[in-house]
């Protein structure tokens, strides 16, 4: 069974620039996370979809957006690019079965985005 | 409010010793408890997992988590490290859905030969 799938795995884009980045779920699950992650900060959630839904929202300004499409596939988008957007960020999908296995992530090896 | 606890930022055992790696935990209800692995430039990767039921864990990789509600913590171990699990471990509390796991700040194991 494939696992999560991020591209692209690295990108670099200057300050004002917009970047999309996609992750593809493992097969069947239909929840898709995604968390941003640096040195000082850690592991920060951005957004969580479900079902083409997007069920729950982090902290994190209007210029951070995200999509879900009916083949579970994501999407986010970060716009008007800072100097401090500059991060690895990390997609996890999960079954949202309800079940005992409900929370478990399972996560891509992540795009990294430089922003100069 | 929900939290977790990772107080050691790095920690150097040497090859063959045992480990241990600490977290605690702040939340409202029975909670959902994970570690989760990080090699470097690598996604995160569930290493074990707890629900309910009996409190020791066996995780991948000869890892093992104690949950101890008294204390609430949920503490890594591995009886003898090998050089090929220097990484970034961390440890999760969650409930129902993604977006209500927290992630520790997380602990990086370097080894000793």
């Amino acid at each position: 069974k494939a696992g999560v799938t991020q591209t692209p795995r690295y990108l670099i884009k200057t300050r004002g620039q917009q970047v999309t980045l996609s992750c593809s779920p493992i097969s069947g699950h239909r929840s898709v996370s995604w968390y941003q992650q640096t040195p000082g900060q850690g592991l920060q959630f951005l957004f969580e979809y479900f079902s083409e839904t997007q069920r729950n929202k982090g902290n994190f300004p209007g210029r951070f957006s995200g999509r879900q499409f009916s083949n579970s596939r994501s999407e986010m988008n970060v716009s008007t690019l800072e100097l401090g957007d500059s991060a690895l960020y990390l997609c996890a999908s999960s079954l949202e079965a309800g079940g005992p296995d409900t929370g478990e992530l399972f996560f891509g090896e992540g795009s990294r985005l430089t922003v100069l | 409010a929900q939290s977790v606890t990772q107080p050691d930022i790095h920690i150097t055992v040497s090859e063959g010793a045992s480990l241990e790696l600490r977290c605690n935990y702040s939340y409202g209800a029975t909670p959902y408890l994970f570690w989760y692995v990080q090699s470097p430039g690598q996604g995160l990767q569930l290493l074990l997992k707890y629900f309910s039921g009996d409190t020791l864990v066996q995780g991948i990789k000869g890892f093992e988590a104690e949950f101890k509600r008294s204390q609430s913590s949920f503490n890594l171990r591995k009886p003898s490290v090998h050089w090929s699990d220097a990484a970034e471990y961390f440890c999760a509390v969650g409930a129902s859905s993604a977006s209500k796991i927290i992630f520790g700040s997380g602990t990086r194991l370097s080894i000793r030969p």
